[in-house]
């Protein structure tokens, strides 16, 4: 099992719908858990961290099911700028140690 | 501003060549790490530094070097004996692991 999965996608979605995304953790250890985006040929960039209690940014909400070893980005009202890679990261915190990143779920937003 | 470089944006290597692709940061951060992303592929590990004159294997150590000589850089050598090397090469650095990456704009790599 990988330790990170994602579904690959492509979401093709219209303007103002909401998608959600979904990614599991293998290992049970993990304790950081990330989204970045990444833009076609670009660096991923940090979107936002995902937090036990559940996050909101905008339209953007994030939730963490540490039983379910699962995470999810949900995003609301989706913007043509919102097309793009989204990577779902995972790190155990022990020192030594690095991001783990899924193989991203690619978003294509139309109008 | 502070950030981290790469350098070259593209090179081209020819067969049986090493080339070194640069990295450096003005953030401060201990940690440096290097990735390989290829088409369709999720970032895959291939050593990271904790500190300066330190630095550890990742999980696709072979055919590459690295050197953390400075604090701010991060040098990566792609071996001749690295048997696939075309690919986007991405440097990344931060404070602790829990706070997430600053990653350079990459380096892509294409074999000749």
């Amino acid at each position: 099992r990988k330790e990170v999965e994602q579904d690959p996608g492509p979401f093709n979605v219209p303007e103002g719908a909401t998608v959600a995304f979904n990614c599991t953790y293998s290992n049970s250890a993990s304790q950081s858990f990330f989204w970045y985006r990444q833009d076609c040929r670009k660096e991923p960039k940090l979107l936002m961290s995902v937090y036990s209690s559940g996050n909101e940014d905008g339209r953007f909400t994030a939730q963490l099911n540490r039983a379910s070893q699962y995470i999810s980005l949900l995003i609301r009202d989706s913007k043509l700028s919102d097309s793009a890679t989204y990577l779902c990261v995972v790190t155990n915190n022990q020192a030594g140690t690095a991001l783990i990143f899924g193989k991203g779920t690619t978003l294509s937003v139309s109008s | 501003d502070g950030g981290i470089t790469q350098s070259p944006k593209y090179l081209f290597r020819k067969e049986g060549q090493n080339v070194t692709l640069s990295c450096e940061q003005n953030l401060n951060h201990d940690a440096m790490y290097w990735y390989r992303q290829d088409p369709g592929q999720g970032l895959r590990l291939i050593y990271y530094s904790q500190i300066v004159n330190d630095f550890q294997k990742g999980d696709i150590a072979e055919g590459y070097s690295v050197s953390r000589e400075k604090k701010e850089s991060f040098p990566l050598t792609v071996t001749s004996a690295q048997k696939n090397p075309t690919a986007f090469y991405l440097c990344a650095s931060g404070d602790r692991v829990n706070y997430g990456y600053t990653f350079g704009s990459g380096t892509r790599l294409t074999v000749v």
